[in-house]
């Protein structure tokens, strides 16, 4: 069972414009929620993350929004550089407990920004 | 110099052997983690450990045996290796904290 989602596989975002990513989860003793990048022959790097205490976290061009009703986070990339072409894996974690210090993560977004 | 090395970069080999993937960190932190990628499953958690004397399995340990031989060491064994082993695998490290810090990956191919 995936508790961590991310529906759409791909994503084509023209540069300049906003890139929107968005993330499901199901687990709701998920309180602290990541974001990572991955470029071909590189492991993932971390890009931002947020606890479960806020609703917005911002740094730079990049911003993630979280919606605990809904179960939901998204990641806004304002203004989308070719540079941020990427497959992007959104990671979920709980506070304690024996999945402490555990990441469960998405399927991953393949972002496309065209010039 | 990279802080999260892996080693080898790529591998091919054939169904049965005996293969094993070595992890080194310079960050210092206590904790190492191995993962796979699969196109479409995104990555899943193989083994962890917290420190030296902590070994704990993932979600899909099947098949894999780890060993921690230093703070700084953590080394996956595919112990007879089958065609669907083949993937891309992760190590990463963490502070005591939940942001992970991944290595460059190894392309793993079993024949």
């Amino acid at each position: 069972d995936q508790q961590v989602k991310q529906n759409s596989p791909s994503l084509s975002v023209q540069e300049g414009r906003i890139s929107i990513l968005n993330c499901d989860y199901t687990n709701s003793m998920f309180d602290y929620f990541l974001w990572y990048k991955k470029y071909p022959a590189e492991g993932p790097t971390f890009l931002i993350s947020i606890s479960s205490i806020k609703d917005k976290n911002e740094d730079g061009r990049f911003t993630v929004f979280l919606n605990k009703s809904a179960k939901h986070l998204s990641l806004h990339i304002v203004p989308s550089q070719p540079g941020d072409s990427a497959v992007y894996f959104c990671a979920a974690s709980e506070a304690g407990g024996t999945s402490y210090g555990k990441l469960t993560f998405g399927q991953g977004t393949i972002l496309t920004v065209h010039p | 110099d990279a802080d999260v090395t892996q080693t080898p970069r790529n591998r091919i080999t054939k169904t049965g052997k005996r293969i094993m993937l070595e992890c080194s960190q310079t960050k210092g932190h206590d904790r190492m983690y191995w993962y796979r990628q699969d196109p479409g499953l995104g990555l899943r958690l193989i083994y962890y450990s917290f420190d030296v004397k902590d070994i704990n399995k993932g979600e899909i340990s099947d098949g894999y045996s780890v060993s921690r031989q230093a703070q700084a060491k953590f080394s996956l064994s595919l112990e007879s290796a089958i065609p669907n082993q083949t993937a891309l695998y992760f190590c990463a490290t963490s502070p005591r904290g939940d942001t992970q810090y991944f290595g460059p990956g190894t392309r793993l191919t079993v024949l």
